[in-house]
């Protein structure tokens, strides 16, 4: 079992809708929770990050972690063709400078 | 967060050849820098992580000697790809560690002839 999953998607949403991606993971001692986008030939740009539980907003985006079932989600409420992109679980345990641990991705696609 | 560069943004070699790709933290002193590979429609995976005025510390299957890492300050840290080969050709991209999370670089692209 790998230590972070994602679905790869692609996952092709109208514009408008609310887009819901998700990540489950196997160890309970990562403490911090990423979310980055990917645009193509491009490097991931941070998003979301969270601590612990609970959820964060930010604009269009929510994060929420859920640490008792290992699960994290982004939603992305009236997406828009920029939206468009691979989205990127990351998670790292307590230690600053310690490797984060990425999903595969989940590719988007928003159509107009 | 952090905003980090990397030079050049794409690269075309020869076989044989070496390259040097550079990243720089540019708005951050960064201690902690890492290099990470990305073939096309797969996640990024980490190579090595590269400590100011320390070793770099590299991956399970990632040679040291190929892939030489040079962290000499605390804004630049430099890859480079030795007697570069096809196989090599992939998209380069490097982070900095701003605590307990990463920005990354634009990325390299390279391609090796």
């Amino acid at each position: 079992q790998k230590e972070v999953e994602q679905d790869p998607g692609p996952l092709s949403v109208p514009e408008g809708a609310i887009v819901s991606l998700n990540c489950t993971y196997s160890n309970s001692a990562f403490q911090y929770f990423m979310w980055y986008r990917q645009y193509s030939r491009k490097g991931p740009e941070l998003l979301m990050y969270t601590y612990s539980s609970g959820n964060k907003e930010d604009g269009r985006f929510t994060a929420q972690v859920d640490k008792s079932s290992k699960y994290i989600s982004l939603f992305i409420r009236d997406s828009q063709p920029s939206d468009s992109a691979t989205y990127l679980c990351a998670m790292i345990l307590n230690q600053a400078g310690t490797a984060l641990i990425f999903g595969k991705g989940t590719t988007l696609s928003v159509s107009s | 967060g952090a905003v980090v560069s990397q030079h050049p943004s794409r690269v075309i070699c020869k076989s044989g050849t070496s390259v040097k790709i550079e990243c720089r933290s540019l708005d951050f002193q960064a201690t902690t820098m890492f290099w990470y590979r990305q073939f096309p429609k797969q996640s990024l995976m980490l190579m090595a992580t590269s400590n100011e005025g320390s070793k770099a510390t590299y991956e399970q299957g990632v040679e040291k000697d190929k892939f030489l890492i040079n962290h000499a300050s605390l804004t630049l840290s430099t890859l480079t790809v030795t007697s570069a080969h096809p196989e090599d050709s992939s998209f380069y991209i490097c982070s900095v560690g701003q605590e307990e999370t990463q920005y990354f670089g634009p990325g390299t692209r390279l391609l090796v002839l």
